[in-house]
């Protein structure tokens, strides 16, 4: 079956521009989460989405927002990009996000703040 | 709070020899924990999770870990390492919240490079 797919792969904006990233998790999962990943912080969570509900979110500042759509496709979005928004995007898929299932991650979007 | 740490930033190992890769986790209630790698550009793949049951838990390409609860850590091992198995590990361990129940996310460690040469 299709895995998780992320778009675009990769990405370039201007500062105070803002993005939209796009994931479709594999069918029949309902829980998406989002994850940053970046040298310095390592992989740190943004938010988890089931149901078209947020249900969880990280410590990040308003200005990364999220959406979760009735068929599960999810995305995210950073307004006004910094510099430090450069980073690796990745979407985890799960069929319930608790419990013992486990998660699925897609290839994840590459993000370029110039 | 939960969390896990990988003491090593890099391993380095000689193709057909056992590797190790470190984790140490600290959780409040049962631990749910998990392996990922990630190669270059990619995101990240399953290896391996432990829920319950037997402390020697295998996974993908010949991995497995070993779970041991007196000394709180999750090893990942594999009896002989292939010049292909090097890449970036992560462990991670499941959020719960202050009923015990688990919740849509993970915590990672900052990654174990794990490279295995010729």
């Amino acid at each position: 079956k299709a895995g998780v797919t992320q778009t675009p792969r990769y990405l370039i904006k201007t500062r105070g521009q803002q993005v939209t990233l796009s994931c479709s998790p594999i069918s029949g999962h309902r829980s998406v989460s989002w994850y940053q990943q970046t040298p310095g912080q390592g992989l740190q969570f943004l938010f988890e989405y089931f149901s078209e509900t947020q249900r969880n979110k990280g410590n990040f500042p308003g200005r990364f927002s999220g959406r979760q759509f009735s068929n599960s496709r999810s995305e995210m979005n950073v307004s006004t990009l910094e510099l430090g928004d450069s980073a690796l995007y990745l979407c985890a898929s799960s069929l319930k996000g608790q419990g013992n299932y486990g998660y699925t991650f897609g290839s994840g979007t590459r993000l370029t703040v110039v | 709070a939960q969390s896990v740490a990988q003491p090593e930033d890099q391993v380095n190992v000689a193709e057909g020899n056992p590797l190790t890769v470190k984790c140490t986790y600290s959780v409040s209630g049962n631990p749910y924990l998990f392996w990922y790698v990630q190669y270059p550009n990619r995101g990240l793949q399953f290896l391996l999770k432990y829920i319950t049951g037997d402390n020697l838990v295998k996974g993908s390409y010949g991995f497995e870990a070993e779970f041991n609860k007196s000394q709180t850590s999750f090893h990942l091992k594999k009896p002989s390492a292939l010049v292909s198995d090097s890449a970036l590990y992560f462990c991670a361990v499941r959020d719960r919240d202050d009923r015990g129940s688990t919740l849509g996310r993970l915590y990672f460690g900052r990654g174990t490079q794990l490279t295995v040469w010729p």
